[in-house]
C-alpha cells in the first residue's frame, strides 16, 4: 500500500538559508500535517491543512511557512535557517471523508534537517 | 487543553523481562483517540495501537498489551518477554476526535533491552 513520502529525507543547509520539505501524502487524503521533532524531543504539531486551506496552528516559526497544492501535496518552507531548526520533520496524512472518528493520522519516514 | 505524560523518561530491561510504560493523559473531551508509536534509532514513527474512549477493553497483540482505564485516564503498555529489537523510544499520543485530529505526543519512553 501506497504511504506517505518525504523527501529528500536528508538536507544540509547553512545558517540563514532556505530549506524546503516536500510531503506526497496517501492518495485519496485530504489532509496533511507537519511536525517537527528535535534532538531527543517529542514531534511537535506545526501545522495542518485540510483541502489545500490551513486548518489548524501550532508552534511553526514566522520563518516558516507550509501550504497545501491543488494535487493534496505540501510543502513546508524554512528561511533564515538557525540552528535549532536542526530537527526531523514528520508530514503525516489523513481522510476526513470517512466515518465520525475513521480518522487516523499515517506519518511519512521523516525529513532529517541538519543546519550547519 | 490536551496533554500527555510519560513519567518515565528511560527504562532498562534485561531481555526476556516484562516491562511496561506508563502514559497518563488529560483531556476536556469526552471523545478522544489514544495511541502508542514506536520510534526505533533509525528514526521513523511506527503506529502500534490506537484505542478509542468509548472503548476501555484492554488489547493484547502478540507480545504487546495495553491497559487502558479511563478512571485514572492512563493508558499503559506493556511488552512481554521483551527482545533486543524492542529497544527504542516509545510516544503515547492523544487526538481529541473532531478537533482537527492532530495529535499530542507525550515525552516519550526511551527503552533499552539489554542482551
Amino acid at each position: 500500500a501506497a504511504g506517505v513520502i518525504q523527501s529528500p529525507r536528508h538536507l544540509i543547509k547553512e545558517k540563514r538559508e532556505t530549506a524546503t520539505l516536500k510531503c506526497y501524502p496517501i492518495p485519496r487524503h485530504d489532509t496533511v500535517y507537519w511536525y517537527q521533532q528535535g534532538p531527543g524531543q517529542d514531534p511537535q504539531f506545526l501545522i495542518s491543512f485540510y483541502e489545500k486551506m490551513q486548518s489548524d496552528k501550532g508552534s511553526i516559526p514566522d520563518r516558516f511557512s507550509a501550504q497545501q497544492f491543488s494535487d493534496y501535496h505540501s510543502e513546508l518552507n524554512m528561511s533564515s535557517l538557525e540552528l535549532g531548526d536542526s530537527a526531523l520533520y514528520f508530514c503525516a496524512s489523513s481522510s476526513r471523508r470517512g466515518a465520525a472518528g475513521a480518522n487516523v493520522l499515517t506519518f511519512g519516514a521523516g525529513s532529517r534537517l541538519t543546519v550547519l | 487543553a490536551q496533554k500527555v505524560t510519560q513519567a518515565q523518561t528511560e527504562i532498562s530491561v534485561v531481555e526476556k523481562e516484562d516491562v511496561t510504560l506508563d502514559c497518563v493523559y488529560e483531556t476536556r473531551d469526552t471523545t478522544y483517540y489514544l495511541f502508542w508509536y514506536k520510534q526505533p534509532p533509525s528514526g521513523e514513527l511506527v503506529f502500534l495501537i490506537r484505542r478509542n474512549s468509548f472503548d476501555e477493553q484492554n488489547e493484547i497483540s502478540g507480545r504487546y498489551s495495553w491497559n487502558f482505564q479511563k478512571s485514572t485516564s492512563s493508558f499503559n503498555f506493556t511488552i512481554t518477554a521483551s527482545q533486543v529489537v524492542d529497544s527504542a523510544v516509545y510516544f503515547c499520543a492523544l487526538s481529541e476526535i473532531n478537533r482537527d485530529d492532530k495529535i499530542i505526543f507525550g515525552k516519550g519512553t526511551r527503552l533499552h533491552i539489554l542482551p
